[in-house]
């Protein structure tokens, strides 16, 4: 079945650090890939997404490139703010898995003034 | 997009009562999903609720623990039954536009502890 693997928490970095979060998947068809961001108290809002093999989805100065041939869509983001303190979760929906929305476990980011 | 709220925001309940969530949408959505986020964890789709017919549980999810409605395209609760301090969890409620692109819009959840 399809699945969504992403990097244990938390990460903490120092403002203005680079921040990757790694994502890969598991899928049977061609699945549209998402990142989700939670603020604290928050409920999930979509950071940005990619529908197909190259695709890269940006937003807020954040990336992440859909790559088939490693089953991978991690999240970038070359400064990161305090604001940007949060849990992210890496996602994917395919017509297979009947639209479903299936969650990687999420990591949450510190981020240090 | 689409604008979500829920009802209450949080509860804090007792043992062996029952809580019902509420999920308002400001349009017309043909599915609407429930998940609950148990502390420290990601999210786990409890049902898919269509209008019209009954709700479509998923595994580890039962009718009489969870009963859903879906009265109408903007509207939809959620019942946590004889409730235990392990049903303590954030729940969503969601939707999405039925696009082969499927974005899913969340309600800012509700926060439910019970004691």
């Amino acid at each position: 079945g399809n699945s969504v693997t992403q990097m244990e928490g938390p990460v903490t970095l120092s403002e203005e650090a680079f921040l990757t979060i790694n994502c890969t998947y598991t899928a049977t068809g061609y699945p549209s890939l998402f990142w989700y961001v939670q603020y604290p108290g928050e409920g999930l809002q979509l950071l940005l997404k990619a529908t197909k093999a190259d695709d890269k989805g940006s937003n807020k100065g954040f990336e992440a490139t859909y790559r088939k041939e490693t089953t991978s869509f991690h999240l970038e983001k070359g400064s990161v703010q305090v604001s940007d303190s949060a849990v992210y979760f890496c996602a994917l929906s395919d017509q297979t898995g009947g639209f479903k929305t299936i969650f990687g476990a999420g990591t949450r980011l510190f981020v240090k003034a | 997009s689409a604008v979500i709220s829920q009802k209450p925001s949080r509860d804090i309940c007792q043992r062996g009562t029952s809580l019902t969530i509420q999920c308002q949408v400001d349009s017309q959505v043909t599915m609407m999903f429930w998940y609950r986020q148990q502390p420290g964890q990601s999210l786990t789709l409890i049902a898919t609720a269509n209008q019209g017919s009954e709700a479509t549980y998923e595994s580890g999810f039962v009718i009489d623990k969870f009963p859903i409605s879906r009265p109408n395209l903007t509207f939809s609760t959620l019942t946590v039954s004889n409730m235990s301090p392990e049903d303590s969890s954030i729940y969503l409620c969601s939707v999405d536009r039925g696009t082969a692109a499927d974005t899913q819009y969340f309600g800012p959840g509700t926060r439910l502890t019970v004691l």
